[in-house]
């Protein structure tokens, strides 16, 4: 079973909603990320948090807003999305630096969004 | 030029066989590198890892790296129908700020014949 748990696990939302996806992560790790995957096409990285502040932003457009309230918090604010937008959302988390940091990212099982 | 690439499959082994994968980038900073497995409609799941020249072997799983040419390959041995899956070659580069940019291959689609 992953230690970085999301939720939800499905979510169908119409252009006009406002929602949430939630990643939690117990392994005190410091850097936090999100990426889009789309089906057929490899993860691409949407948002790196580092020590709860963001450290990278893939020119992801507006209607997508990160948050990390704490360090074992992060998450993903939706508004306006379009149906191309619809993807499975994977949380990672990884130790931030130092010896402990290998570069290996520990991956959350996904949301699944569907925008109608 | 991709950051990193892969041939997209589908590989065909028979059961049994050693299926081998690969992989080059192009960013010669990066400092760690991954294979990942992803069953259809799952997430990506760390198999190996590695981060000096030469080979990592880890049960049926071998990781080679050779950082002058810019390759990674991931060797299967012993072959089983649960390996096939897409295989993700993925490169690191550690942050300055903190974190890692991890970026992926396109994956490989490996399949494991009866």
């Amino acid at each position: 079973d992953t230690e970085v748990t999301q939720t939800p696990k499905h979510l169908v939302m119409g252009m006009t909603n406002k929602k949430s996806l939630k990643c939690e992560q117990h392994m005190g790790h410091r850097a936090m990320y999100w990426y889009k995957q789309k089906a057929k096409k490899p993860p691409e990285l949407m948002f790196v948090y580092s020590y709860e502040k963001l450290s990278i932003n893939e020119s992801v457009p507006s209607r997508f807003s990160p948050e990390c309230p704490n360090s074992s918090l992060l998450n993903l604010h939706l508004h306006a999305l379009q149906p191309e937008d619809s993807a499975l959302y994977l949380c990672a988390s990884s130790p931030r630096g130092g010896l402990t940091n290998t570069g290996e990212l520990f991956f959350g099982e996904g949301s699944r969004l569907t925008v109608l | 030029q991709k950051e990193v690439e892969q041939n997209s499959g589908p590989l065909s082994v028979p059961e049994g066989a050693i299926a081998s994968l690969n992989c080059t980038y192009s960013d010669r900073v990066s400092q760690s590198f991954f294979w990942y497995r992803q069953y259809s409609g799952k997430s990506p799941e760390l198999i190996m890892s590695i981060y000096s020249n030469g080979d990592k072997e880890d049960g049926r799983f071998t990781a080679q790296l050779n950082k002058a040419s810019q390759y990674v390959s991931l060797l299967i041995r012993d072959s089983q129908p649960s390996d096939s899956a897409t295989y993700l070659c993925a490169v690191n580069r550690v942050l300055t700020g903190g974190g890692n940019k991890l970026t992926f291959g396109t994956g490989t689609q490996l399949k494991v014949e009866l």
